[in-house]
């Protein structure tokens, strides 16, 4: 079963703009991942957040973490067409549940 | 460097003929080993995953079966395909939990570039 939700499913922005995604999940975890999958090619991790971080930063990168609200958000700033790609967050349970996957996020950047 | 090679990166195959996906990683020891497949426009279902040679875990029953016949190769398999196989196939590895090797052993995974596979 898909244990992180991200929501929206689909988003359209303008070069420069900020692009926001977010992930729910149920249990509780150790961490929490981002990755990025460009059409058709595998998935690349792009950061990671334990369970008792708050924020991370990473280049345009910014990930938030609400254990309390078991929730995630990835902030990519100044986006840019290159951006545009599908957004996984995954999840590694505490119980020892191998790293499950959202449905995704499909982000579309216009130049 | 690690490096991840999956192969072949398109298969097109009648229903009921058998199937071979081949994944091999350079430049580590002892991984974990992963097969995902991804339907079109979803998420990651997990296949398999192994924590060493001949050790096997399937996530869910299927059609396919998986095979690990040296520390850094992985097989996905099926003796007769279906329809509803297709889907794009996914390898990946990661560091052991508690490897020596000295790597931050988050879990993070490393994707290949996966195989189409379409079942006609």
């Amino acid at each position: 079963s898909q244990q992180g939700e991200e929501d929206p499913q689909a988003l359209s922005i303008q070069e420069g703009e900020n692009a926001t995604m977010n992930c729910s999940y149920k249990t509780s975890i150790n961490n929490l991942q981002w990755y990025r999958q460009n059409s058709g090619r595998g998935l690349v991790h792009l950061i990671l957040i334990r369970s008792n971080e708050r924020e991370k930063h990473s280049g345009r990168l910014r990930v938030t973490l609400d254990t309390s609200k078991k929730s995630s958000s990835l902030l990519i700033t100044a986006s840019r067409a290159a951006d545009t790609a599908s957004y996984f967050c995954a999840t590694d349970g505490t119980s020892g549940s191998r790293l499950t996957f959202g449905e995704g996020t499909q982000l579309t950047v216009n130049p | 460097s690690q490096t991840i090679h999956q192969w072949p990166a398109t298969l097109v195959q009648p229903v009921g003929s058998p199937l071979s996906l081949e994944c091999t990683v350079e430049g580590t020891s002892n991984p974990n080993l992963y097969w995902y497949r991804q339907a079109a426009g979803r998420g990651l279902q997990l296949l398999f995953y192994s924590v060493g040679i001949g050790q096997i875990s399937s996530e869910v029953p299927q059609n396919l079966s998986a095979s690990r016949p040296q520390d850094r190769q992985f097989i996905l398999s099926s003796k007769k395909l279906l329809l509803s196989d297709s889907g794009f196939y996914l390898c990946a590895w990661s560091v052991p939990p508690f490897s020596a090797s000295g790597r931050d052993n988050t879990g993070e995974l490393f994707f290949g570039e996966g195989s189409r596979l379409t079942v006609l």
